[in-house]
Formats: structure tokens, C-alpha cells, sequence
């Protein structure tokens, strides 16, 4: 079952802009994660965010969780042309021994 | 470096001609993991593993076999391929619960 829901399914920005992409899931976490996928690649690991933390940041990605909301954001800042890529959230679930992923936003970063 | 390997990258294949995805970890990782990826169904896991010999299903186990005999191998075995398993296939590993995952380049499968 796919537990993440993402917002927007698509995003079209220019290079230089903010990029912000929303993920609402259903059950209570461990952690959840984000994930980057270039067309037809293998998921890279952006960051881990854990339930008892609210925000997190790595380089140019931040990221917030709201567990009383059920959501999370990641923002990449100053974007890039290599940024270009599909994003998904995926869960963990408490007692759950597998990442439940969302359907994903589909980014693209126009130069 | 820290990888998981799939092979092939690329199959074709007739329905009911067994094959398998070979998959290996070279980070002594103890989670491993099946999912498959489709337009509009997104990621769904297929079988994960705990540790050596130690398998469960995932949300679509159908028509798939697993082992976990050695810690870095996972092989995804198709006994009787059909048309409605052609996608695109991932192995992924992690060191424990509560990490993220490496995931391998994927396999594309196509079944006719």
C-alpha cells in the first residue's frame, strides 16, 4: 500500500529558484526518508529525518517533519540543472520492516 | 566502493522461462530488499530480508522466490515468468532498521 502521498506530482522551476515538494503519509513513522531518481536510474538517499526531529539539513536540502500533521517537506535552495530528477518520500513505519515510498514529484529545473 | 550490484541491467525474456536477478552488497549490510517500480503503482516492495536465511514477503510477493544463503547475496527468482512482471526491478540494502538505503542501478525486465 502506498503510504506517502506527494505534492505536487510535477514541478517546473528556473534554475536559481527554491524548489519545495510536500509529503503526507497515514500511520505513525520511525523516520522518514527522501529519495532521488534520475529517469530510469536507481534511488540515491538524500536524508533521513527522524520522528522526534522537526527539521534537518544537508547541503542545499532542507527538510521539515510535522508528526501531528502527518507531512514533510524537502526544499532545495539555489537550484540546479543536475537537480533535475524525480523525488520520493518513503516511510518507516513503526513495526514495519519495509520503506513504504510515495508516487513522487517529477522536478525540473529549466536553465 | 560502497555499492549493491544487479545483474543483468537489461532482460528480455519469454513467459514461463525461469530466470534470476542476482543482487550483492558489498557494505555487510543485514536488511536486504526486493521492489519493483510501475507508471501509477510507484515503488512496491516484493520481499525483504532480515538476515541469513531469513526471508518474509512484501506487498507483492506473487509469482517471485527469494533466498538469503550468504549475507551480501540476495537473488530475485522468477520460476514462471508471465507478461504482468515486466518492470523495473531494485535490490536494496541497509545496515539496520532505521537507516536509508542503497539501492542498485535496477533491472529492467521485460516478459513476452
Amino acid at each position: 500500500s502506498q503510504q506517502g502521498e506527494e505534492d505536487p506530482q510535477a514541478l517546473s522551476i528556473q534554475e536559481g529558484e527554491n524548489a519545495t515538494m510536500n509529503c503526507s503519509y497515514k500511520t505513525s513513522i520511525n523516520n522518514l526518508q527522501w529519495y532521488r531518481q534520475n529517469s530510469g536510474r536507481g534511488l540515491v538517499h538524500l536524508i533521513l529525518i527522524r520522528s522526534n526531529e522537526r527539521e534537518k539539513h544537508s547541503g542545499r536540502l532542507r527538510v521539515t517533519l510535522d508528526t501531528s500533521k502527518k507531512s514533510s517537506s524537502l526544499l532545495i535552495t539555489a537550484s540546479r540543472a543536475a537537480d533535475t530528477a524525480s523525488y520520493f518520500c518513503a516511510t518507516d513505519g513503526k513495526g514495519a520492516q519495509k520503506l513504504v515510498f510515495g508516487q513522487g514529484t517529477r522536478l525540473t529545473i529549466n536553465p | 566502493e560502497a555499492q549493491v550490484t544487479q545483474n543483468p541491467r537489461y532482460l528480455i525474456t519469454v513467459t514461463g522461462k525461469k530466470l534470476t536477478v542476482t543482487c550483492s552488497q558489498n557494505m555487510n549490510h543485514e536488511y536486504m530488499s526486493w521492489y519493483r517500480q510501475d507508471p501509477g503503482l510507484g515503488l512496491r516492495q516484493i520481499y525483504y530480508s532480515m538476515n541469513v536465511e531469513v526471508t518474509d514477503k512484501g506487498d507483492v510477493p506473487e509469482g517471485y522466490k527469494v533466498s538469503r544463503k550468504e549475507k551480501r547475496n540476495f537473488p530475485l527468482i522468477l520460476e514462471s515468468p508471465s507478461p504482468n512482471q515486466t518492470s523495473l526491478y531494485f535490490c536494496a540494502s541497509r545496515r539496520d532498521r532505521g537507516d536509508g538505503y542503497t539501492f542498485g542501478s535496477g533491472t529492467r525486465l521485460t516478459v513476452v
